[in-house]
């Protein structure tokens, strides 16, 4: 079975600071590995996805992501947030081509002025 | 082009009645995705549609819902004898490519 561990219920950084979120996995094969982010009301917007090669991946925003495999992690890096990066950060696993997304809980980001 | 979305964007309705949840997904995407968001939790997958086709409903709690896309396209999500803890944001997804899975706004639905 998939699981994602997000380690980290809520974080609270100051505006300009360096960010990391953690993201541990379960899955048997090669996973698919992404980041949501989810601001209030709002639907899940993709900020990088993880399929293969390169294990550093860049996403929007200013986001980047790196892929250990001996430790499952995919944790979730941006060096210097923006107060417009308040938001809910969740990250993912998926199988094959088409197959269901296992969601973490979830980082509850709060940045301060 | 036009996003996923959902309609309505609210619903309320009383323990026991009949609901309905709909999405239109972008044009072209032939899979379409069912998860469910409770409070403080990461969505859930409910349903999986390739097509007309339900291609994986390992995720529907039970044999009160059930969705269905006829023609390839909208999907509705029906959910029979509602439950207060069937209170949750309903979020549809759909895509074309690999593991490929752009989302709507949700559908928040509060069981009285």
């Amino acid at each position: 079975a998939q699981s994602v561990t997000q380690p980290d219920i809520h974080i609270t950084v100051s505006e300009g600071a360096s960010l990391e979120l953690r993201c541990n996995y379960s899955y048997g094969a090669t996973p698919y590995l992404f980041w949501y982010v989810q601001s209030p009301g709002q639907g899940l917007q993709l900020l990088l996805k993880y399929f293969s090669g390169d294990t550093l991946v860049q996403g929007i925003k200013g986001f980047e992501a790196e892929f250990k495999r001996s430790q499952s992690s995919f944790n979730l890096r941006k060096p210097s947030v923006h107060w417009s990066d308040a938001a809910e950060y969740f990250c993912a696993v998926g199988g094959t081509s088409g197959s269901r997304l296992t969601f973490g809980e979830g980082t509850q980001l709060t940045v301060n002025p | 082009g036009a996003g996923v979305s959902q309609t309505p964007s609210n619903k309320v309705t009383e323990k026991g009645k009949y609901v309905e949840l709909r999405c239109d997904p972008i044009s072209g995407h032939t899979a379409l995705y069912w998860y469910r968001q409770s409070l403080g939790q990461g969505p859930e997958f409910l349903i999986y549609f390739q097509g007309t086709g339900a291609a994986d409903d390992s995720g529907l709690p039970n044999d009160r819902f059930f969705a269905v896309r006829p023609e390839g396209s909208v999907s509705t999500l029906k959910i029979q004898r509602t439950e207060r803890g069937d209170s949750a944001v309903y979020l549809c997804a759909s895509g074309q490519g690999p593991n490929e899975q752009f989302f709507g706004p949700g559908t928040r639905l509060t069981v009285l």
